[in-house]
């Protein structure tokens, strides 16, 4: 299937302070989806990228995907608690099937 | 409006037991997905369903495991016999009609547990 590298793994912050979270592929995409996943819980969908160079904005988070079509990356601003969790980018393969990258776990530190 | 419906939340099962998971999409979703996450391998595809056929199943690890999806509203997924190496968090999620790779709607998961 599609293979989608994410960085970084880990990303420990201070309150308020940014944080962004990677995604790169070899290959161009279709499109690119972001998923966010609280401490035991379920992935939950944040937002899907469709064309080159696209970017979307939702309070303080902003998505973006390559001009190539080939990485995306999502930007949080003056981060806060309530934004822990793990962060996925997720990719289309051959079969239409969905490939999550290994995700990004955020610890908001107060 | 209820989402993806999984049970049982945790299974605690000896190893050789058969274990089965249980799904109901949402409903006039028609794509069903089956996911395992553990910490090495991250999350992993299963199987997928469209319209109740399964459309890849390359994901599924080995014989021991099976999925139905016997008509829109259910689906199962079967571990005979399970081994302790198939301890995760297996979650299933569904997509409307004409999206079916997009906006996955995730259950709360089942945590199994095989000693």
């Amino acid at each position: 299937g599609q293979q989608v590298m994410q960085i970084p793994q880990y990303q420990h912050v201070q309150e308020g302070e940014d944080f962004t979270t990677y995604c790169n592929s070899s290959t161009t995409l279709s499109n690119i989806q972001w998923y966010k996943q609280r401490p035991g819980g379920h992935p939950v969908f944040l937002i899907q990228l469709v064309k080159s160079g696209e970017v979307k904005k939702q309070k303080r988070l902003t998505f973006q995907f390559g001009e190539a079509k080939k990485n995306s990356s999502l930007h949080i601003t003056a981060t806060q608690t309530t934004d822990v969790g793990t962060y996925f980018c997720a990719v289309s393969g051959s079969a239409r099937q969905l490939t999550f990258g290994s995700g990004t776990q955020l610890t908001v530190l107060p | 409006d209820a989402g993806v419906i999984q049970s049982p939340r945790h299974e605690v099962t000896e190893m050789g037991q058969e274990v089965t998971l249980r799904c109901k999409p949402i409903s006039g979703h028609n794509s069903l997905f089956w996911y395992r996450q553990t910490m090495m391998r991250g999350l992993e595809l299963l199987i997928y369903f469209n319209n109740n056929v399964p459309i890849d199943d390359s994901g599924m690890p080995e014989d021991r495991f099976s999925a139905k999806m016997p008509n829109a509203s259910f689906s199962t997924l079967k571990i005979q016999p399970s081994e302790p190496r198939d301890s995760a968090v297996y979650f299933c999620a569904s997509s409307p009609p004409g999206h079916a790779n997009e906006k996955l709607f995730f259950g709360s998961g089942t945590q199994l547990s095989v000693l």
